[in-house]
C-alpha cells in the first residue's frame, strides 16, 4: 500500500503567522484528504484535494484560510493561514488510489499549536 | 448525506478475552464501503478491516472479524483474544460508490477501548 510522509510531525506557531503542511506520497494516487482532529475526537474533513483543479471544501472551512495546493499525483500542500489559538489541532493528510485495493492511507499527522 | 454513529465512547476488555464495538450507519445508497481504523497514541491511523456492501459474507482479518448487517445499517467490529497492543482509538467509517469528492470517508466518533493486563 502507498506510504506517506507528512511533515512537520509538530510545530509551535505564533498567531498571525501561516504554516505549511506537506504530504509525499511514494506512489501515485487519486486523491488526497486533508482532515483536522482534536486530541481525542474524530476526523473532521476539511477538504479533497483534486490534481489539476481547485480543491473542494466541506462546510465551514474556505480556500482563503485553508488554501491546498496538488501540483501533481503524489504530493499536496495544506496552508493554516493567519493562526488564531483556535487553529490548535492535529492535521492529517490521507490518500487513495484508484482501485482502493489498499483502502485509504494516512499521514502520521502534524501537531500545531498556536500562542 | 451519510452519517455514521458510535454511541460507546469508552470500552474495557480483558486481556485474551473478545470484544465487540458497534457501528451503525444511515445512507440510501445501496453500494458502499465500510471500514474500521485503529489509531494508537501515536496518531498513525492503520486501516484493520473493510467491508463492500455488495458482499455478503463477513470480512475477516486474523483475531478481528466483522458482523454486517446491511439491513440494519449495522457494522461491528469483533477483537479476539485481545492484545494489550489493541488498546487504541477505533473508527468506523463509511464511503460512498461514488468517484471524486464523493469518495471521501464518513468518520464515526471513534471509540477508546482500553486492554487490562
Amino acid at each position: 500500500s502507498a506510504v506517506i510522509s507528512q511533515k512537520p510531525s509538530r510545530d509551535i506557531c505564533q498567531r498571525g503567522t501561516s504554516l505549511t503542511i506537506q504530504c509525499q506520497v511514494d506512489s501515485q494516487v487519486t486523491m488526497m484528504f486533508w482532515y483536522r482532529q482534536q486530541p481525542g475526537q474524530s476526523l473532521t474533513l476539511i477538504a479533497t484535494a483534486n490534481q489539476g483543479s481547485e480543491a473542494t471544501y466541506e462546510s465551514g472551512f474556505v480556500i482563503d484560510k485553508f488554501p491546498i495546493s496538488r501540483p501533481n499525483l503524489t504530493f499536496s500542500t495544506l496552508t493554516v493561514s493567519n493562526m488564531s489559538p483556535e487553529d490548535s489541532s492535529i492535521y492529517l493528510c490521507s490518500a487513495v488510489e484508484t482501485t482502493m485495493l489498499y483502502g485509504y492511507t494516512f499521514g502520521s499527522g502534524t501537531r500545531l499549536t498556536v500562542v | 448525506a451519510q452519517t455514521v454513529t458510535q454511541s460507546q465512547p469508552e470500552m474495557s476488555v480483558q486481556e485474551a478475552e473478545t470484544v465487540t464495538l458497534s457501528c451503525t450507519y444511515d445512507t440510501s445508497e445501496s453500494d458502499y464501503y465500510l471500514f474500521w481504523y485503529k489509531q494508537p497514541p501515536s496518531r498513525q491511523m492503520i486501516l484493520v478491516i473493510r467491508q463492500e456492501a455488495y458482499k455478503q459474507q463477513n470480512a475477516t482479518e486474523n483475531r478481528f472479524s466483522v458482523n454486517f448487517q446491511k439491513a440494519a445499517k449495522s457494522f461491528s467490529l469483533k477483537i479476539s483474544d485481545s492484545q494489550l497492543g489493541d488498546a487504541a482509538m477505533y473508527f468506523c467509517a463509511y464511503r460512498s460508490q461514488q468517484t471524486g469528492a464523493n469518495s471521501k470517508l464518513t468518520f464515526g466518533k471513534g471509540i477508546t477501548l482500553s486492554v487490562r493486563p
